[in-house]
């Protein structure tokens, strides 16, 4: 199985700062092919489904305000939340679809 | 719009059954690979299993492979979880989710883009 390692597990920022999670999967996630990185993070409020918020490691999803950015490729990813918002406050995850089992991380409580 | 509500959780002995169920509504439920996802309390998500749009198809963690059971009624628009030999360690919320787009039978390699409420698994005696 891709084991699926996200860093920090929590994070402390201030409003209106930049917020930076990093993913690390196993084994790379880049399907050669299509030159597609398998990845994606997910955003979780306390008592809500997930979220999606990025697939393909860097394409935003519909409705996602712009301030959350991912990039990364291969084994190595990162969420970066600029200029954070209250609302922001949230468990974030990534995943990797490249392979079953979809495994993701273990989460990254962030907060204000 | 797309909805999922899951129904059927509840309180069960260990060693007992439960049958998970998720309508779906605002696609076209036959054309879209489902998954389930769960979260214990307090914890991750743990994604359990996925089903193609016709079945032939089905792959589960091995944790739960042997005990539980995906399957769909196209017809009803409704995904289902069978759970058999259940544990303490079961004891979870669980999602229904559909992935982002329509994909081969064969093979479906996607995110998931919608996500039901979840229903709550409690697995205790």
């Amino acid at each position: 199985d891709i084991v699926m390692t996200q860093s920090p597990d929590s994070l402390a920022v201030s409003l209106g700062e930049r917020a930076t999670i990093n993913c690390k999967s196993s084994q790379s996630v880049l399907y050669n092919s299509n030159k597609k990185n398998y990845l994606a993070w997910y955003q979780q409020k306390p008592g809500q489904p997930p979220k999606l918020l990025t697939y393909w490691a860097s394409t935003r999803e519909s409705g996602v305000p712009d301030r959350f950015t991912g990039s990364g490729s291969g084994t190595d990813f990162t969420l970066t939340i600029t200029s954070l918002q209250t609302e922001d406050v949230a468990v974030y995850y990534c995943q990797q679809y490249y392979e079953t089992p979809f495994t993701f991380g273990q989460g990254t409580k962030l907060e204000i | 719009e797309v909805q999922l509500v899951e129904s059927g959780g509840g309180l069960v002995q260990p060693g007992g059954s439960l049958r998970l169920s998720c309508a779906a509504s605002g696609f076209t439920f036959s054309s879209y690979w489902m998954h389930w996802v769960r979260q214990a309390p307090g914890k991750g998500l743990v994604w359990v299993s996925h089903i193609n749009t016709d079945e032939s198809i089905r792959n589960y963690a091995d944790s739960v492979r042997g005990r539980f059971t995906i399957s769909r009624d196209n017809a009803k628009n409704t995904l289902y979880l069978q759970m058999n030999s259940l544990r303490a360690e079961d004891t979870a919320v669980y999602y229904c989710a559909r992935v982002g787009a329509q994909c081969s039978s064969t093979g479906c390699y996607l995110y998931l883009q919608h996500w039901g409420q979840g229903t709550r698994v409690t697995v205790s005696s």
